[in-house]
């Protein structure tokens, strides 16, 4: 009940594009649900962050979906650019007296130019 | 960027040598954690800390210890190190975790060989 199944593991996306990144999730009490973005030889750093209690939101290029009723959340970048090439970590939190974050297994993206 | 420092950066070690690593915050945050990064593994927790002096098992403790005698500093110890922890390790710091941000430091590199 703890799992984050993040998809795909890979990512290989046109300039422009839309890349799009799925978790899942089974434990309900979860209740905070981030996106961290990596760049190589640096430490994951917060990209954006959606609560159960809307279904989406927005900040620039970047939307992450949420889907409380099939417990999926998915982040989508659109007019993908190089620069976003990195891996991505979906992770999940919440849940009485709980500190812990658990994460995805990643996705590296890649953006051609 | 926060004021996270890890130490050190790199390090080679040999199977059963005891190694460790530091974590020191200048950001007064309470909660501090040690992750390790591993390919087709995402980031797993190792243990974490509430408070000075406060701390509990992530999900893969098994052969590391934690102290943290002071808030501003979090270290984690093999006792025995072994090629099986041979790894990424990320520390991070939250001052809330109602928040959900955590800001993660360089990480060190352990080979064990």
């Amino acid at each position: 009940q703890q799992q984050v199944k993040q998809s795909p593991q890979s990512l290989i996306v046109q300039k422009g594009g839309i890349s799009i990144i799925n978790c899942a999730y089974e434990n309900t009490a979860f209740d905070y649900f981030p996106w961290y973005q990596q760049f190589p030889g640096k430490g994951p750093a917060l990209l954006i962050a959606i609560r159960p209690d809307v279904s989406e939101k927005k900040e620039g290029r970047f939307t992450i979906s949420f889907n409380k009723s099939a417990k999926q959340f998915s982040l989508h970048i659109m007019d993908s650019q190089p620069g976003d090439s990195a891996t991505y970590f979906c992770a999940a939190t919440g849940g009485s007296g709980t500190y812990k974050y658990i994460f995805g297994t990643g996705t590296r993206l890649k953006v051609l130019a | 960027d926060a004021g996270i420092t890890q130490s050190p950066r790199h390090k080679v070690t040999e199977t059963g040598t005891p190694v460790t690593l530091r974590c020191h915050q200048t950001e007064n945050h309470r909660y501090m954690y040690w992750y390790r990064q591993d390919p087709g593994h995402g980031l797993r927790l190792i243990h974490y800390s509430y408070g000075v002096k406060d701390t509990d098992k992530g999900e893969v403790s098994d052969g590391y210890s934690v102290s943290r005698s002071k808030t501003e500093d979090f270290l984690l110890t093999l006792e025995s190190a072994t090629s099986s922890q041979t790894s990424v390790y990320f520390c991070a710091i939250s001052w809330d975790r109602a928040t959900g941000e955590l800001f993660f430091g360089e990480g060190s590199r352990l080979t064990v060989l």
